[in-house]
């Protein structure tokens, strides 16, 4: 079974700042990937930043970073400059080869950005 | 490309009533998922297809939930004699062939069951 952990329901920054939303997971698989969803208020989700579990290097997607920590089982979202409309509700899922197409989704944290 | 698209966007029905939901994937997808979101939460997985073949349903999905892709292309997620714990958001998800592809998401229908 697979299970992803957000112990952050809600966090909040200040416009430019830098903020970081935590996220652990537990598998038993061995190909995975990782992802950050990110869905505004009455908004569809959206893709923010994919990271395969084979790969060394932490994705980057312009003001959005990740720090992988495979051993650990970590996948922190790190957003850098901070805009206004970085406010909505952020999710971390896992998805892998044996477990078919289903991601798993944490519960979420929801990222206030004050101006 | 318009992506993913859902209807209605929004349902409200009596408890006890049938419901139909449609979901368009992306054109070229040939995966496509359902999941649930209730409220404060994240998406729980429903099912998935691979083109029309239905390869997996999670044990959310009880008798009274039923999905199809007769074409491989729209897909419908009805629900037979609603009951007020289905109320949450339906969400429709479309990705090319391989698992480690990423899912694109729809709008989403939100059902009230009142």
């Amino acid at each position: 079974a697979q299970t992803v952990t957000q112990s952050q329901p809600e966090m909040s920054v200040q416009e430019a700042e830098t903020v970081t939303l935590s996220c652990t997971y537990d598998t038993s698989e061995s190909d995975y990937y990782l992802f950050w969803y990110k869905q505004p208020p009455s908004r569809q989700m959206i893709l923010v930043i994919r990271q395969e579990a084979y790969k060394q290097q932490n994705a980057t997607e312009n003001r959005f970073s990740v720090n992988f920590q495979k051993a650990a089982k970590s996948f922190s979202l790190k957003i850098s400059d901070s805009q206004l409309g970085d406010a909505a509700m952020y999710f971390c899922a896992q998805g892998g080869e044996t477990s078919g197409s289903r991601l798993t989704f944490g519960e979420g944290t929801q990222l206030t950005v004050n101006p | 490309d318009t992506g993913v698209s859902q209807d209605p966007r929004h349902k409200i029905t009596k408890r006890g009533q049938n419901v139909t939901f449609r979901c368009d994937p992306i054109s070229e997808h040939n995966r496509l998922y359902w999941y649930r979101q209730t409220l404060g939460q994240g998406p729980e997985f429903l099912t998935y297809f691979q083109n029309e073949a239905q390869l997996e349903k999670s044990r959310l999905l009880s008798d009274r939930f039923s999905a199809e892709r007769p074409k491989g292309s729209f897909s419908t997620l009805e629900i037979q004699r609603t009951e007020q714990g289905d109320s949450a958001m339906y969400l429709c998800a479309s990705s090319g062939e391989r698992a480690q592809e990423t899912q694109y998401f729809g709008p989403g229908t939100r059902l009230l069951v009142l």
